[in-house]
């Protein structure tokens, strides 16, 4: 267990609906990760935030957005959703958000669009 | 911009093998190399980590890697797999000046140690 938790585990939803993934990191951590695995891309970074404020932003597609609430919770959104949305979405948190920094990873949410 | 090519996309190895996933980088500046391992239906724990110093890293189950500046590559190893090393591994770079803070990483190679 790495001490970061994503809710939920499972989302199946259906092409241009709305999604809400949530992530809590680990105690302590003020960094928040967010990637996609997906069969054909791999592992892709898409946006990290560091105590509330945009810190990086990677492949992130417009449709979606995040932000880092006061308690450090994270939420990722993903709106007008396409069947090459589905994919395992994994949250990450470090304790400085510094490159050297390890990540640990929560379990992921596996979003299913029909 | 920084790449990062994991030339095997699946190795199987008997069990007492030894084994080695190659990995290699692209980047115009220095770079921080991570090996992450992602078992069945779990999120990614990281491995071994070079930041620098010495080249050679390992772990505490028995993996190293070894940094080659030369060749650009971050190389796994292990003299002797066992079933639980059964998984996908992930090799990584982040770029290490200041301002950086994200991982790329590979395709990611799947280890199945046959018993």
């Amino acid at each position: 267990d790495s001490g970061v938790t994503q809710t939920p585990k499972h989302l199946i939803t259906a092409t241009g609906q709305r999604v809400t993934l949530r992530c809590s990191p680990r105690s302590g951590d003020l960094s928040v990760y967010w990637y996609q695995q997906s069969l054909d891309q791999g592992l892709q970074f898409l946006i990290q935030y560091y105590n509330g404020e945009e810190r990086a932003k990677g492949n992130i597609l417009e449709r979606f957005s995040a932000q880092q609430f006061p308690d450090l919770h994270s939420e990722l959104n993903l709106s007008s959703l396409e069947l090459g949305d589905s994919a395992l979405y994994f949250c990450a948190s470090s304790v400085a958000g510094r490159a050297a920094n390890e990540q640990f990873f929560g379990p992921g949410t596996r979003l299913t669009v029909l | 911009a920084q790449s990062v090519t994991q030339l095997d996309s699946q190795v199987p190895v008997f069990e007492e093998a030894p084994v080695e996933l190659r990995c290699n980088y692209s980047s115009s500046v220095s770079v921080y190399l991570f090996w992450y391992v992602q078992y069945p239906n779990q999120g990614l724990q990281l491995l071994l980590k070079y930041l620098s110093g010495s080249t050679l890293v390992e772990s505490i189950n028995g993996f190293e890697a070894e940094f080659n500046k030369s060749q650009t590559s971050f190389h796994l190893r292990k003299p002797s797999v066992h079933i639980s090393d059964t998984a996908e591994y992930f090799c990584a770079v982040s770029d290490s000046g200041a301002g950086s803070y994200q991982l790329t990483f590979g395709k990611g190679t799947k280890l199945s140690v046959i018993p």
